[in-house]
């Protein structure tokens, strides 16, 4: 079974802090992926990464930054944690760019700033 | 632009047949997929359509349309274990790394 781990269930952090959210899969998966979910907006993506050290923006990358050192773990960064950015993130991971290959979600962070 | 649309909230009765429609505009497609969500927990793949017609998977099957830009996803026998919110996505054509989702239907399974 696949299994995509992250570093917190619940984060509480103040506006301003730098906030690192880490993501580990155990499936060698070259595809990884940040989302943040809110009521009524869906999924919707940060950056995803297709191999290590490489890192492309996705649909609302404002104020987030990623790092993918080595290809199990990929990192979200707030640089400068604000209250809009308070919102529940999932990362995934995905073996190949096609078919049916599907997203492995992990269990989620749910993130408030104060 | 892009979008994807499906109700915002459904309730069925346990044994019931229920079915979540899901309607897409996207630049490209490279397959369709819809994922289950219990709150408070990480989505998890349900099924995936290409090509037109009826993915049948034991009480869930999904429906694709790719000419109207519709699916939908058909649950039977309704258990009260359904009661979650369903994702219907779409992978793009930009080589296929993105994916966007729809904002999720809650499904209420009443007794």
């Amino acid at each position: 079974d696949v299994k995509v781990t992250q570093s917190s269930r619940y984060l509480v952090k103040r506006t301003g802090e730098k906030v690192f959210l880490e993501c580990v899969q155990d499936m060698d998966h070259e595809n990884m992926f940040w989302y943040r979910q809110d009521p009524g907006l869906g999924l919707r993506l940060i950056y995803f990464s297709y191999d290590v050290k490489m890192k492309e923006k996705g649909d609302i990358p404002e104020g987030y930054s990623v790092s993918r050192e080595k290809k199990e773990r990929f990192s979200l960064i707030l640089e400068s944690a604000s209250t809009n950015q308070t919102s529940m993130y999932l990362c995934a991971s995905r073996g190949g760019a096609g078919g049916a290959e599907t997203q492995y979600f992990g269990p989620g962070t749910r993130l408030l700033v104060l | 632009g892009q979008n994807i649309d499906q109700p915002t909230e459904m309730t069925a009765t346990e044994g019931a047949i229920v079915q979540i429609n899901c309607t897409y505009q996207t630049s490209g497609f490279n397959g369709l997929f819809w994922y289950q969500q219990h709150a408070g927990e990480a989505p998890t793949f349900l099924s995936y359509n290409v090509l037109d017609g009826l993915e049948e998977k034991g009480r869930f099957s999904s429906f694709l349309s790719r000419s109207k830009g519709y699916s939908y996803l058909l649950l039977k026998e309704l258990q009260m274990k359904d009661s979650a919110s369903y994702l219907c996505a779409v992978r793009g054509g930009d080589g296929g790394f993105k994916t966007i989702f729809g904002a999720g239907t809650r499904l209420f399974v009443k007794a």
